[in-house]
C-alpha cells in the first residue's frame, strides 16, 4: 500500500508570495494532520481534516489555510509569506481521527522563504 | 490544553548503551501516548504506542509503560545500536495533538 505522498518535497517562494502545498494520504484514510517542523519550534500542530471538515486548528494565523477534498487528498495554502514561514511542513493520515488511531506521517515539504 | 515535556537532548552514547528517554505530560481525561522516530531526510515513523494505563508498547527493542499514576511514557532500550541514532518524539493525543520538543540521539561505535 503506498505511503503518504507531499508534492512537492521542496519549494522556494520571497516574502509576500503565497504557497499551496499538497499531500494525498494513504488509501482509505479519511483524516489529514499538518504541522509545522522548525528546528526553534518543533513540531507544531496547524490543523486537522476530517471527511472534508476543519475538526481540529492549532495556533496560527489565519494566513495558515487548509481544506480536504472528497478523495481525501487535503491541501494547505500559506498566504502572504514570511521569512519565519521556513519549515519543514509534515502531512500525516489515519483512518479517523479517534484518540487511539496512529498517524503516518509523508516525507514532507520543505519550504524556504527568501 | 495538552502538553508535552520531553527530555533534552542531544543524547550520545555508545554502542550497547542502555537508554531511557523521559516524557511526561499533562492532559484532561485520558490521552493515547505515542513514541515517534525520525531519522535525518525523513518523515516521521511511529515506533510504538499506548492507549491505556499500564499498557506497554514496543517495537525494535524499544519499549514505553503508560503510567497514568506519574503522568510519564518514558521511552527505554536495553542496547542501542548505530542505527538507532535519530530524533525521538513524544506525543500524546485525546481531543488535543501535542509532540514533545524532540530528542536527538546519537550512538557512537
Amino acid at each position: 500500500k503506498a505511503g503518504v505522498t507531499q508534492t512537492p518535497r521542496y519549494l522556494i517562494k520571497t516574502r509576500g508570495q503565497q504557497v499551496t502545498l499538497s499531500c494525498s494520504p494513504i488509501s482509505g484514510h479519511r483524516s489529514v494532520s499538518w504541522y509545522q517542523q522548525t528546528p526553534g519550534q518543533g513540531l507544531q500542530f496547524l490543523f486537522e481534516y476530517f471527511s472534508e471538515t476543519q475538526r481540529n486548528k492549532g495556533n496560527f494565523p489565519g494566513r495558515f489555510s487548509g481544506r480536504q477534498f472528497s478523495n481525501s487528498r487535503s491541501e494547505m495554502n500559506v498566504s502572504t509569506l514570511e521569512l519565519g514561514d521556513s519549515a519543514l511542513y509534515l502531512c500525516a493520515s489515519s483512518w479517523t481521527s479517534g484518540r487511539t488511531d496512529t498517524q503516518y506521517f509523508g516525507p514532507g515539504t520543505r519550504l524556504t522563504v527568501l | 490544553g495538552n502538553s508535552v515535556t520531553q527530555m533534552e537532548g542531544p543524547v550520545t552514547l555508545s554502542e550497547e548503551a542502555f537508554l531511557t528517554i523521559n516524557c511526561t505530560y499533562t492532559a484532561t481525561g485520558y490521552p493515547s501516548l505515542f513514541w515517534y522516530v525520525q531519522y535525518p531526510g525523513e518523515g516521521l515513523q511511529l515506533l510504538l504506542k499506548a492507549t491505556k494505563a499500564d499498557d506497554k508498547g514496543s517495537n525494535k527493542g524499544f519499549e514505553a509503560t503508560y503510567r497514568k499514576e506519574t503522568t510519564s511514557f518514558h521511552l527505554e532500550k536495553g542496547s542501542v545500536q548505530v542505527s538507532d541514532s535519530a530524533v525521538y518524539f513524544c506525543r500524546i493525543h485525546n481531543n488535543d495533538m501535542r509532540f514533545g520538543a524532540g530528542t536527538r540521539l546519537t550512538v557512537k561505535p
